[in-house]
């Protein structure tokens, strides 16, 4: 059984197109997250979502919009993509511990973009 | 100052030898530790956490964790070439809202040689 699963695995796309990626998870998890991977392999956090409610929004451009239809997804849309898009985008969930114990994240395949 | 700090590597060691891994982090609040292994193309994949000061052993590995000097390492003893990927160190730092939201180092990749 899958437990984050994301797709598309790979998206070619021209720029200033619109494309989505999707996101599932059923761990039970209540805290899900969007990061962008860039080519230095620096993972970055994009969005946090917690029961549906979006609780972290990192400086990213207002062209990505993140859905999240109930605890169990999170879409991400992204608007007018551009070269700098180009990356691999990971979906992850996790429980979030008692107490200041931060709960272990788990990773979705990832979906490689590409924008020429 | 990076928040999260991890020497870009390659690490080379010979197979059967300890692999050492370090990171620094700079938020003293600091609570949750992780260790990641990423094979290349592929998709993070959590090793070790660690949330208080001293050692911690699962298998070949030991994370080691010191808050006072906010130094994280990993240590990968009998190296084998499957061992080779690149290992991330993430810490959990607090976020606006309260919430906490985990901040990843660069990775380090590490090559295991027979």
């Amino acid at each position: 059984d899958t437990a984050v699963s994301q797709t598309p695995k790979y998206l070619v796309t021209q720029m200033g197109n619109d494309k989505s990626i999707k996101c599932e998870q059923n761990l039970g998890h209540d805290t899900m997250y969007w990061y962008k991977q860039d080519s230095k392999k620096f993972l970055k956090i994009m969005f946090s979502y917690n029961n549906k409610e979006l609780i972290i929004n990192e400086t990213v451009p207002n062209r990505f919009s993140p859905k999240s239809p109930d605890k169990a997804h999170l879409n991400l849309h992204i608007n007018s993509l551009e070269l700098g898009d180009s990356a691999v985008y990971f979906c992850a969930s996790s429980q979030e511990g008692a107490g200041y114990y931060y709960g272990t994240q788990y990773f979705g395949p990832g979906t490689r973009l590409t924008v020429l | 100052q990076k928040e999260v700090e991890q020497n870009s590597g390659p690490l080379s060691v010979p197979e059967g030898a300890i692999a050492s891994l370090n990171c620094t982090y700079s938020d003293r609040g600091s609570q949750s530790f992780f260790w990641y292994r990423q094979y290349s193309g592929k998709s993070p994949e959590l090793i070790m956490s660690i949330y208080s000061n001293g050692d911690k052993e699962d298998g070949r590995f030991t994370a080691q964790l010191n808050k006072a000097s906010q130094y994280v390492s990993l240590l990968i003893r009998d190296s084998q070439p499957s061992d080779s990927a690149t290992y991330l160190c993430a810490v959990n730092m607090e976020g606006r809202g309260g919430y906490n939201k985990l901040i990843f180092g660069a990775g380090t990749r590490l090559a295991v040689h027979p």
